[in-house]
């Protein structure tokens, strides 16, 4: 079976700061890949999606990049976290044919202070 | 107008209450259509994928109307643990997936 592992689980990061989110799919091969952010209290905004190695496209301009160096495994990034950037990342696997869903990762819960 | 809307909420309703979840889409190109729960502070999980001939899994009951570009959940004989945020998404060809805002749901003892 599939399973998709997220890590860290939390983190407190001051503004200006460097930040790498990782998120790993075991069990499946070329997946469609996917980085979300959701607020406190608001609805999953996507940020990057993929559907191989290399190939990264970005939904919303922002200081934050990605990068999918292996099959099975997607990274956020940042160069220097802005206040806003606070929130819980959730990364999430597809197949990419049609009629099938997406599962999410436990997620990242980011603060920056 | 937004690609996909749902009734604002929340709902508050008692044990044993049905509830209905309502969710529109703009895109009548969507092909796929699915509810998902999020629990507090928990990633989302699938709850059903809806299917054009409506289906159903115990409680829940999930029903697609094409011409009007809707979607539906019911939820009878509620329980405690059926609180959480409800999400509708739409996709289209298996990778675009757009995700309603959610309505939150409790159910009260």
């Amino acid at each position: 079976s599939q399973t998709i592992h997220q890590w860290p689980a939390t983190l407190v990061q001051p503004v200006g700061s460097p930040l790498s989110l990782e998120c790993t799919v075991e069990g499946t091969s070329n997946p469609n890949l996917y980085w979300y952010r959701q607020a406190a209290g608001r609805g999953l905004q996507l940020l990057f999606y993929s559907v191989g190695i290399g190939q990264i496209s970005s939904e919303v301009p922002q200081n934050l990049s990605a990068s999918r160096p292996q099959d099975r495994q997607f990274i956020l990034s940042s160069k220097k976290l802005l206040l806003s950037d606070s929130g819980f990342y959730l990364c999430a696997w597809s197949l990419g044919t049609a009629w099938e869903t997406q599962y999410f990762g436990p997620g990242t819960r980011l603060l920056v202070l | 107008r937004k690609e996909v809307e749902q009734d604002p909420g929340p709902f508050n309703v008692p044990e044993g209450a049905t509830v209905a979840f309502n969710c529109t889409y703009s895109n009548s190109a969507s092909q796929s259509f699915f509810w998902y729960r999020q629990d507090c502070r928990k990633e989302p999980k699938l709850l059903m994928s809806v299917y054009s001939s409506g289906n159903e899994d115990g409680r829940f009951t999930a029903q697609l109307n094409r011409a009007s570009q809707y979607i539906s959940l019911l939820i009878r004989d509620s329980k405690l643990s059926d609180s959480a945020t409800y999400l509708c998404v739409v996709s289209s060809y298996g990778q675009n997936f757009v995700f309603g805002p959610g309505t939150r749901l409790s159910v009260l003892p």
